[in-house]
């Protein structure tokens, strides 16, 4: 489909192991967006990545989180050595170059740690 | 700090009624707001936004409103539908874009 695609839709893990969740943008959208949503909360920001720019990874809750955008197209999320507390649905958003254009936002993907 | 909330956790409507939906925002620098509707296990949807520069913007069924005096924001739904029953939330952003600050959300709930 043209929309934010993510993957997986639900992952399931031990406590103290990695994750990675994957998000590929809207085609040309080339800002790219990784928010987290607690059940029953709103979003909250985690790093934001701009064409070339360095990303503003000031969301980020800890160092065991990190971010990366490989050739300006797909993102990927790590958590490392995950902890309970960061279960929560996962969702990345695109938008287009220009400032103050809407995010569109795929369906995410639901972490449960166990 | 900056923070953008909802005056109302809850509404239900009857099934062809008018809704509003509230929002207050405190950072007097946002000048991007959006509303978003997420249904059950799906992503938000973009529904609407406005500028700061504009007081009022509609779309097919849906107005938003921009009260930049009170720092307030409201959508407006027309002939509310069951379809319409979802988690609205609000968000803001500053004049070079960037992340988004969102709202804790409404539940519209839509009685037939």
């Amino acid at each position: 489909g043209a929309g934010v695609s993510q993957s997986p839709s639900n992952k399931v893990t031990e406590k103290g192991k990695d994750v990675e969740l994957r998000c590929d943008p809207i085609s040309g959208h080339t800002a790219l967006y990784w928010y987290r949503q607690s059940l029953g909360q709103g979003l909250e920001f985690l790093i934001y990545f701009q064409g070339n720019s360095a990303p503003d990874k000031s969301g980020l809750p800890s160092d065991r989180f990190s971010a990366e955008r490989t050739g300006g197209s797909v993102s990927t999320l790590t958590i490392q050595r995950t902890q309970q507390e960061d279960s929560a649905v996962y969702l990345c958003a695109s938008s287009g170059q220009r400032s103050n254009q809407p995010q569109h936002f795929g369906d995410g993907t639901r972490l449960s740690i166990l | 700090g900056e923070s953008v909330g909802l005056h109302l956790p809850t509404l239900s409507v009857q099934e062809g009624d008018n809704s509003i939906i509230n929002c207050a925002y405190s950072n007097s620098a946002s000048d991007y707001f959006i509303w978003y509707k997420q249904e059950s296990g799906k992503g938000p949807q973009f529904i609407i936004d406005i500028r700061s520069n504009m007081d009022k913007r509609q779309g097919q069924r849906v107005t938003v409103l921009l009260n930049k005096t009170v720092k307030h924001l409201s959508l407006q739904i027309a002939a509310t539908q069951p379809g319409d029953s979802a988690v609205y939330f609000c968000a803001e952003t500053g004049r070079q874009g960037g992340k988004l600050i969102f709202g804790q959300g409404t539940e519209l709930s839509v009685k037939p």
